[in-house]
């Protein structure tokens, strides 16, 4: 069955340092694909979507670009701040939302 | 707030027991989702409720059910409760039932269930 994986935490960074947290994914279709987040205490919010090849899902300052060749969905952010600090879900979209195992993300000052 | 609300919050009790979880969907949205989020599973599909109707069941344990009902909050059914059933149960809505990117989901804060 479609399977998403992401890369196994945790990720420590420092304030203004660059994050990619990879996503790679097995489908049989062309599923639509999300990066969630979880802040301490919280559910999932949606962060950012794509729903075809080559599409580029952004939201507030994280990207993340349909690859289809490479069958992945990277999620980068160019200067990470402390408040991003949360769980990370990379997720596939069939009946229900197939999520990846989570990357925690520790930002420090 | 994504418009999902989960009551209670919080919920102990002890093995043996049966528990009801509350999940009212975002005004409009008609496809009711269950997860389960534990440490070892992680995030764990259950069940979709599509106005009303079963529509897709996922890894849940024949000792948990569900409904969604005509106003379409739903509601999760846990029975026969063991000490691995501790987790945190969120509830999902979105408009549609279908996948792709129309499936966007919306998350509720969650039910934090502790079995002792």
């Amino acid at each position: 069955g479609d399977s998403v994986t992401q890369m196994e935490g945790p990720v420590t960074l420092s304030e203004e340092a660059f994050l990619t947290i990879n996503c790679t994914y097995t489908a049989t279709g062309y599923p639509s694909l999300f990066w969630y987040v979880q802040y301490p205490g919280e559910g999932l919010q949606l962060l950012l979507k794509a729903t075809k090849a080559d599409d580029k899902g952004s939201n507030k300052g994280f990207e993340a670009t349909y690859r289809k060749e490479t069958t992945s969905f990277h999620l980068e952010k160019g200067s990470v701040q402390v408040s991003d600090s949360a769980v990370y879900f990379c997720a596939l979209s069939e009946i229900a939302m197939r999520f990846g195992a989570g990357t925690r993300l520790t930002v420090k000052p | 707030d994504s418009g999902v609300t989960q009551t209670p919050k919080h919920l102990i009790t002890a093995t043996g027991q049966r528990v009801t979880l509350r999940c009212s969907p975002r005004s409009g949205d008609l496809s009711v989702y269950w997860y389960q989020q534990s440490l070892d599973q992680g995030l764990q599909f259950l069940i979709q409720y599509y106005n009303g109707e079963e529509r897709a069941k996922g890894n849940i344990l024949e000792r948990f059910s569900a409904q969604q009902f005509p106003d379409l909050h739903s509601e999760l059914n846990l029975s026969s409760l063991e000490l691995g059933d501790s987790a945190l149960y969120f509830c999902a809505s979105s408009v549609i039932g279908g996948s792709g990117g129309y499936n966007e989901q919306f998350f509720g804060p969650g039910t934090r269930l502790t079995v002792l």
